[in-house]
């Protein structure tokens, strides 16, 4: 069955930086694209990022253009996230998702949480 | 981007049909046909529910469906059980080659 598990996540100072993993497992890695998506507490879904399956580019919503990087490794079948200049409103729990072919998130991660603050 | 538009909450009683809307724009929902749902249960990960405006992945019951008419989606749950008490999310699409969620909706079962 398919599997995703998020690490990586937890405290830091404004203007620091954390780098998110995604490991997955049970489906064929490098057929899909993957997402990362976020939720700030208590708040709604945020498409932040995502890379096709082959990494040959990759998109971001604007608020974190610049700041954040998407990228994977398809030998080791891991997605990841680099986060620096991190803001306060960059707090949230960062999931990891794939893309089903149709550009839709068709399984998640349980999430894993970042907190910016001083 | 600005988020597509959603009610900030519905509720049904036990049996009923409802529909949560999601409105966009021509660069989003109106100018694409991939518009998905999502339903989270509170302290769980999102699942899709609708995939392609109106196709249900598997496993999916088919008391949801889902449309699409210009710039405004839609998600209809009928036959309302107590489970489907959650959040409900739309996501499309759009023309930068970004993809948008809704503000979210939050259905209650009375």
């Amino acid at each position: 069955q398919v599997q995703l598990v998020e690490s990586g996540g937890g405290a830091v100072q404004p203007g620091g930086s954390l780098r998110l993993s995604c490991a997955a497992s049970g489906f064929t890695f490098s057929y899909n694209a993957m997402h990362w998506v976020r939720q700030a507490p208590g708040k709604g879904l945020e498409w932040v990022a995502m890379i096709p399956h082959d990494g040959s580019y990759k998109y971001y919503t604007d608020s974190v253009r610049g700041r954040f990087t998407i990228s994977r490794d398809n030998s080791k079948n891991t997605l990841y996230l680099q986060m620096d200049s991190l803001r306060v409103e960059d707090t949230a729990t960062y999931y990891c998702a794939k893309d089903s072919t149709h550009w839709d998130c068709d399984y998640w991660g349980q999430g894993t949480l970042v907190t910016v603050s001083s | 981007q600005s988020a597509l538009t959603q009610p900030a909450s519905v509720s049904g009683s036990p049996g009923q049909s409802i529909a949560i809307s999601c409105t966009g724009t021509n660069s989003d929902i109106g100018g694409f046909d991939y518009v998905s749902w999502y339903q989270q249960h509170p302290g769980q990960a999102p699942r899709l529910m609708i995939s392609d405006v109106t196709n249900r992945p598997s496993g999916v019951s088919d008391r949801f469906s889902g449309s699409k008419s210009g710039n405004t989606a839609s998600l209809t749950i009928s036959g309302l059980q107590a489970d489907d008490e959650a959040d409900y999310y739309c996501c499309s699409y759009t023309r930068s080659s970004t993809w948008v969620f809704g503000g979210g909706t939050r259905l209650t079962v009375l």
